[in-house]
């Protein structure tokens, strides 16, 4: 049981340059969030799915896109990426009732 | 006023001791509560979660929550070395939209 994979683990971009990055669920969770983490500033919700064909943004989307491909697989696009939008990007999904998170092991974003 | 407020620290104890993490919330229709664990480059671990005021106990943790203070902690006694990570508490909502608000999250070292 993989739970939820993150891919890739690692990427360097240059400024302007796009890119996309991947997080699957095998738990068949309805809900799905994108993170991003930050040295002070804790865990930012940049989008989430509360459900497959749905989508809303959180508190720091600008800059950011997101397609629910299904209900397994929730992705996060930077189209023009910029140094500001270096982090380390978390992917999680959740089922409904009183349960948390389960995260992936994250994305470390490097725009230079 | 933040939605979800702890001590950033370090809060440093000895090996053996009890640690207490603190951690309150100002939505008083939040229903459920999370402790996660988080090594440093590593991705949250859910420790604990409690919906119900009182105290809830596994193993060494033991969450405690009381709704009327808007007040939730976590304890971990016997603490060992390998407690030494942040600790994000996170918070359910009330919006039903399955989103966790997290606080900033408790460094705590624990010295041989």
């Amino acid at each position: 049981n993989a739970g939820v994979t993150q891919t890739p683990k690692f990427q360097v971009l240059k400024t302007g340059q796009s890119m996309t990055l991947q997080c699957a669920q095998d738990m068949n969770h309805n809900s799905m969030y994108w993170y991003r983490q930050d040295p002070g500033m804790g865990l930012r919700l940049i989008y989430y799915s509360a459900s497959e064909g749905t989508t809303d943004k959180g508190e720091v989307p600008n800059g950011y896109n997101v397609s629910r491909l299904n209900k397994r697989e929730f992705s996060l696009r930077l189209e023009s990426a910029a140094p500001s939008q270096t982090s380390v990007y978390f992917c999680a999904s959740r089922n409904s009732g009183p349960y948390g998170y389960t995260f992936g092991s994250g994305t470390r974003l490097t725009v230079v | 006023q933040k939605e979800v407020e702890q001590n950033s620290g370090p809060l440093s104890v000895p090996e053996g001791a009890i640690a207490s993490l603190n951690c309150t919330y100002s939505d008083r229709g939040s229903q459920s509560f999370f402790w996660y664990r988080q090594y440093s480059g590593k991705s949250p671990e859910l420790i604990m979660f409690i919906y119900s005021n009182g105290d809830k106990e596994d193993g060494r943790f033991t969450a405690q929550l009381n709704k009327a203070s808007q007040y939730v902690s976590l304890l971990i006694r016997d603490s060992q070395p390998s407690d030494s990570a942040t600790y994000l508490c996170a918070v359910d909502g009330s919006s039903n939209t399955g989103k966790l608000i997290f606080g900033q999250g408790t460094t705590l070292q624990v010295k041989p």
